[in-house]
């Protein structure tokens, strides 16, 4: 149980695109998803949680018109990437927590190439 | 301010031994830590919780502990095997309503044969 997918795994993408990227909790109701990015060999840094139908919370210097998340339902959240330049390429990772739990479980990942 | 610190360097143990990873913070007061497991271009995956009532936890060849005065974890393979190559990550939960996890950079094992 616990499975979180995410979608594309990896995308390559022109400067100045948008770039979305999704998290589904396969198996359970996701009341708090987050998501974080992680540059190489660094920790991961949490940009922003949502919960669903409300707004994000974004964490301190993460631009929220550039990352916009929706979390629409109980098991789908969305990142988006808006107008992608180089320094945005890194791995982006989602989480989801269920109602009551303490662990949250991790998506696969998606990597980002913005050329 | 506020750290968490794990091992940057690799640790290169053999096969058939006990690893031991720490994770030591500062400035943060957790309600409890985690360990995650995260493998090349893979997202993390949970291994173990302890809470900051709990000294020892156990998972089969895991265990970790939890020492809230000297503010530091550490974490056990026993019987290490080559598959257990991995990056561990520790993680405190600092409270708040949402489960806020802020991550170590985490520490590479390698399991050699």
């Amino acid at each position: 149980g616990a499975v979180v997918s995410q979608h594309p795994s990896r995308v390559i993408c022109k400067s100045g695109t948008s770039v979305k990227i999704e998290c589904r909790s396969l198996d359970f109701q996701a009341t708090t998803m987050f998501w974080y990015r992680q540059f190489p060999k660094q920790s991961l840094m949490l940009m922003a949680t949502s919960n669903e139908g409300s707004k994000a919370t974004y964490e301190q210097g993460v631009e929220k018109d550039k990352f916009l998340i929706n979390h629409a339902s109980l098991t789908l959240s969305t990142l988006t990437v808006t107008s992608a330049h180089p320094e945005d390429s890194s791995f982006y990772i989602c989480s989801a927590i269920g109602q009551a739990a303490e662990t949250q479980y991790f998506g696969p990942g998606t990597r980002l190439l913005v050329l | 301010s506020q750290k968490i610190e794990q091992n940057s360097e690799a640790l290169n143990i053999q096969e058939g031994k006990t690893a031991t990873l720490t994770c030591n913070y500062t400035n943060y007061s957790p309600a409890y830590l985690q360990w995650y497991r995260q493998d090349p271009g893979r997202g993390p995956v949970f291994l173990l919780l302890i809470r900051e009532n709990e000294k020892e936890k156990r998972k089969e060849r895991l265990k970790v502990t939890f020492d809230t005065t000297l503010k530091q974890s550490l974490f056990h393979i026993t019987a290490s095997q080559p598959a257990d190559s991995a990056t561990y990550l520790c993680a405190l939960v600092v409270g708040g309503g949402y489960n806020k996890l802020i991550f170590g950079a985490g520490t590479r094992l390698a399991v050699h044969p």
